[in-house]
């Protein structure tokens, strides 16, 4: 089984500060890893994800993240914020075709 | 091109009716899942359709819950007699394989109230 621990519910960050959201995992196999925020009353849409290779992974939106085989984690960073990318940010992850889901990070981005 | 749609966008029901979402997946994409979404939750996986085999219902809460796909197109999923607790974001999505790599495309969602 597998399991996705998102640490923070919200972050709450100024306009162009850098911000981290945490994810960790629990898996006993090789997983693949995925990052999908959700806008206001939208579905969720991929930011990035991690299959293999290189460990940072860079996705859309100036965001990135670090699969971290050695601690289970797979943070998602930005350097500096803007105020459009206040949302639900969800960790997922997957072996096989059902993915698990963290619970999700609100972002609030103040100006 | 065009993107996962659902329908209706929203839903207000009474306690004890049936209610059926559709979901329209992306033309092509063999797999198509549906989550439920309840406030402040992750992502509850409900069911998976892959192509013409049977689905995968392990996530379904109760005998109250079922799905149809027709082929590779639209899904519809019914929630019979429903109660306050399945207030909730339904959410569809699908995907070009059932591999685990693949990326999901996710529709707008459904939100359905149950008074």
């Amino acid at each position: 089984a597998q399991s996705v621990t998102q640490l923070d519910s919200q972050v709450p960050v100024f306009e162009e500060a850098p911000v981290e959201l945490r994810c960790n995992y629990s898996s006993s196999v090789s997983v693949y890893l995925f990052w999908y925020v959700q806008y206001p009353n939208q579905g969720l849409q991929l930011l990035l994800k991690y299959l293999s290779g290189s460990t940072l992974v860079k996705g859309i939106n100036g965001f990135e993240a670090e699969f971290n085989k050695s601690q289970t984690s797979f943070h998602l960073r930005k350097p500096s914020v803007h105020i459009s990318d206040t949302a639900e940010y969800f960790c997922a992850v997957s072996k096989s075709y059902i993915p698990t889901f963290g619970r999700g990070t609100s972002l609030i981005v103040h100006p | 091109g065009a993107g996962v749609s659902q329908s209706p966008s929203n839903k207000v029901t009474e306690k004890g009716k049936d209610v059926e979402l559709r979901c329209d997946p992306i033309s092509g994409h063999t797999a198509l899942y549906w989550y439920r979404q309840r406030l402040g939750q992750g992502l509850e996986f409900l069911i998976y359709f892959q192509g013409n085999s049977a689905p995968d219902k392990s996530g379904l809460p109760s005998d109250r819950f079922s799905a149809e796909r027709t082929g590779e197109s639209v899904s519809t999923l019914t929630i019979q007699r429903t109660q306050q607790e399945d207030s909730a974001v339904y959410l569809c999505a699908s995907s070009l394989g059932s591999g685990g790599h693949n990326e999901q495309f996710f529709g707008p969602g459904t939100r359905l109230t149950v008074l």
